[in-house]
């Protein structure tokens, strides 16, 4: 079973459409949970993240964590075109010497359509 | 302006080269990090570095080596012994304990 399991999409809704991305995770000893957002043939970059469970809002994003499920989500209000890219959700998790590595799940490509 | 550069932005390599892709960072970040990406795999650590003149083996470091004689740069050579080298591969930086950042990444082509 792998770590972090995503549904690779594609997704595709109307422009102004509610989106919900998720991911589910195998080790119930994981507590930080980030969410990354890539452009094509972009580096990604940090959307969100959250600790434990409970939600956690910014602007049209909200980041969701179900402990008991294994579940992380995250939601898009009212979708803008400029919102198409692929959604990574990814877990930190200690290296040797300190400092975290990041385990990705394979990402979510999103389009929305005007 | 403060960030991650990374080049080329695309590469292309015969088969049997060694080839090397340059990660500077300006964040003053003392962690970094290289990354593979492939389609419907996600992000994949090769290797990672917590300071200047050490550096540790990732998940698939097979293939590759990396140095760090500076806290600002960290680059990564893919060598003739890595058997799928044809990629899209990202640096990253951190501070102690924090949010890692990604450069805009470099697609390597071998042929």
């Amino acid at each position: 079973q792998k770590e972090v399991e995503q549904d690779p999409g594609p997704l595709s809704v109307p422009e102004g459409a509610i989106v919900s991305l998720n991911c589910t995770y195998s080790n119930s000893a994981f507590q930080y949970f980030m969410w990354y957002r890539q452009y094509s043939r972009k580096g990604p970059e940090l959307l969100m993240y959250t600790y434990s469970s409970g939600n956690k809002e910014d602007g049209r994003f909200t980041a969701q964590v179900d402990k008991s499920s294994k579940y992380i989500s995250l939601f898009i209000r009212d979708s803008q075109p400029s919102d198409s890219a692929t959604y990574l959700c990814a877990i930190p998790q200690g290296l040797t010497g300190g400092g975290n590595k990041l385990t990705f799940g394979t990402g979510t490509q999103l389009k929305v359509e005007l | 302006d403060g960030g991650i550069t990374q080049s080329p932005k695309y590469l292309f390599r015969k088969e049997g080269q060694n080839v090397t892709l340059s990660c500077e960072q300006n964040l003053n970040h003392d962690a970094m990090y290289w990354y593979r990406q492939d389609p419907g795999q996600g992000l994949r650590l090769i290797y990672y570095s917590q300071i200047v003149n050490d550096f540790q083996k990732g998940d698939i470091a097979e293939g590759y080596s990396v140095s760090r004689e500076k806290k600002e740069s960290f680059p990564l050579t893919v060598t003739s012994a890595q058997k799928n080298p044809t990629a899209f591969y990202l640096c990253a930086s951190s501070a102690p304990g924090r949010e890692q950042y990604f450069g805009p990444g470099t697609r390597l082509t071998v042929t």
